[in-house]
């Protein structure tokens, strides 16, 4: 079956560390988004990649960085430099970048602070 | 400006009766709109997505929403509630203005109850 695969569940992240969340898809879609929920809120977007070896800031960019190296993968750290990551990640890809079409969802990962 | 509000951050209902969720949005172009559903702890799943064909759009499950322009709501229902139906539902928008500045502009959730 084809879908977005993120790993791990839960992750936990001590004072000053940098932690990568994984994001795999095998839809074969050339855009992939990286998405913060918080309680109460809706998605909040952190970055996107219309294309592999291009990704562009979302609305809450600062702290977290990225890559595209491959088509399938779009892995997002969180750096020490996010005061506050406790938050529910979510990535998504699309079939094209066109805002449109449907974004598919992986089951995200649970990052908390040690 | 975008922007979508969903009138209610909490829905309760018995099992078998019907399911309405609200959602307004405003756009200054022709919108697509989705609803998302988002079961405890997993990702987001398209229940249904309006791009500018039929105003009335069915979706999974049983779901259906209707775009209406003149109100400016895409309000989300169900005939009759099941018990898997309890979860949190979001409402999108999004624009299709020319250039690449589109983007999807997400409601805060409304979450859903049903009660035995």
């Amino acid at each position: 079956d084809g879908g977005i695969t993120q790993s791990p569940k839960y992750l936990f992240r001590k004072e000053g560390q940098n932690v990568t969340l994984s994001c795999e898809q095998n839809l074969n879609h050339d855009a992939m988004y990286w998405y913060r929920q918080d309680p109460g809120q809706g998605l909040r977007l952190i970055y996107y990649s219309q294309i592999v070896n291009d990704f562009q800031k979302g609305d809450i960019a600062e702290g977290y960085s990225v890559s595209r190296e491959k088509k399938e993968s779009f892995p997002l750290t969180v750096t020490s430099a996010q005061k506050n990551p406790t938050a529910f990640y979510l990535c998504a890809s699309s079939i094209t970048p066109d805002r449109s079409q449907p974004q598919h969802f992986g089951d995200g990962t649970r990052l908390s602070i040690l | 400006a975008q922007s979508v509000t969903q009138l209610d951050s909490h829905v309760s209902v018995s099992e078998g009766t019907p399911v309405l969720l609200r959602c307004n949005y405003s756009s200054s172009y022709s919108p697509s709109l989705f609803w998302y559903v988002q079961h405890p702890n997993k990702g987001l799943q398209l229940l249904l997505k309006y791009t500018s064909a039929a105003t009335l759009v069915k979706g999974i499950n049983g779901f259906e929403a209707e775009f209406k322009k003149s109100e400016t709501s895409f309000h989300l229902t169900k005939p009759s509630a099941h018990m898997s139906d309890a979860a949190e539902y979001f409402c999108v928008v999004s624009d299709r203005a020319a250039g690449n500045n589109r983007k999807l502009i997400w409601g805060l959730g409304t979450s859903l109850a049903v009660n035995p």
